[in-house]
């Protein structure tokens, strides 16, 4: 069964300084990974996901996360940050032969600050 | 498209009542979950359904029953409603699982006194 860690619970940041959250999950098998982002008081959207191929992923709002199968790892980026990116990341894992199940971390909680 | 929505947003309940959440979707999409999300603890599957008419136990079920008579509907149930149960309600929807993204809805704040 797949179990999915995410480092930090809290991430102070300040605007237009990087952020990196991390996540590391374990599994026996092959998975599928993504990154969820909940904004204050919505339900959870998609931010990116890796299914195959190229291990480095972005989203459209300049999120970049990166697979890294030898370390199960499945680190959230993004080079300078927005008061708007204040939200709380999930990071979840699917094993493609559980097909119902998706794994989600605890959560990451971002604050922005001018 | 609505996408997936939840009907109440808000709810309080005393301890041993019972209710019902509404999830609809309209993506026509197979499966569907119900997850509770508590603080520290990320979301945890409650039940989930693959296909219309079915339904299946997920990691936390106890206390919770669901339907899916129509294929744009999951209903969870609360029997007898517990202060454990006091918590933030997410429905989602799938194409498919695996691989598949799920789109959640707005969610349904439940307290119990």
């Amino acid at each position: 069964a797949q179990s999915v860690t995410q480092l930090d619970s809290q991430v102070p940041v300040f605007e237009e300084a990087p952020v990196e959250l991390r996540c590391n999950y374990s599994s026996s098998v092959s998975v599928y990974l993504f990154w969820y982002v909940q904004y204050p008081n919505q339900g959870l959207q998609l931010l990116l996901k890796y299914l195959s191929g190229s291990t480095l992923v972005e989203s459209i709002n300049g999120f970049e996360a990166e697979f890294n199968k030898s370390q199960t790892s499945f680190h959230l980026r993004k080079p300078s940050v927005h008061i708007s990116d204040t939200a709380e990341y999930f990071c979840a894992v699917s094993e493609g032969s559980n097909d119902y199940k998706l794994s989600f971390g605890a959560g990451t909680t971002v604050t922005v600050r001018a | 498209n609505a996408g997936v929505t939840q009907t109440p947003k808000f709810r309080v309940l005393k301890t041993g009542q019972s209710m019902t959440l509404l999830c609809a979707q309209d993506m026509n999409h197979e499966y569907m979950y119900w997850y509770r999300q508590d603080p520290g603890m990320g979301l945890r599957l409650i039940h989930y359904s693959v296909g219309e008419g079915t339904t299946a136990k997920g990691e936390v079920p106890d206390g919770y029953n669901v339907s899916r008579l129509k294929k744009q509907n999951f209903l969870l149930g609360l029997e007898s409603a517990a202060p454990s149960q006091t918590s933030v309600y997410f429905c989602a929807s799938s194409y498919r699982g695996g691989r598949y993204e799920q789109f959640f809805g707005p969610g349904t704040r439940l307290t119990v006194l």
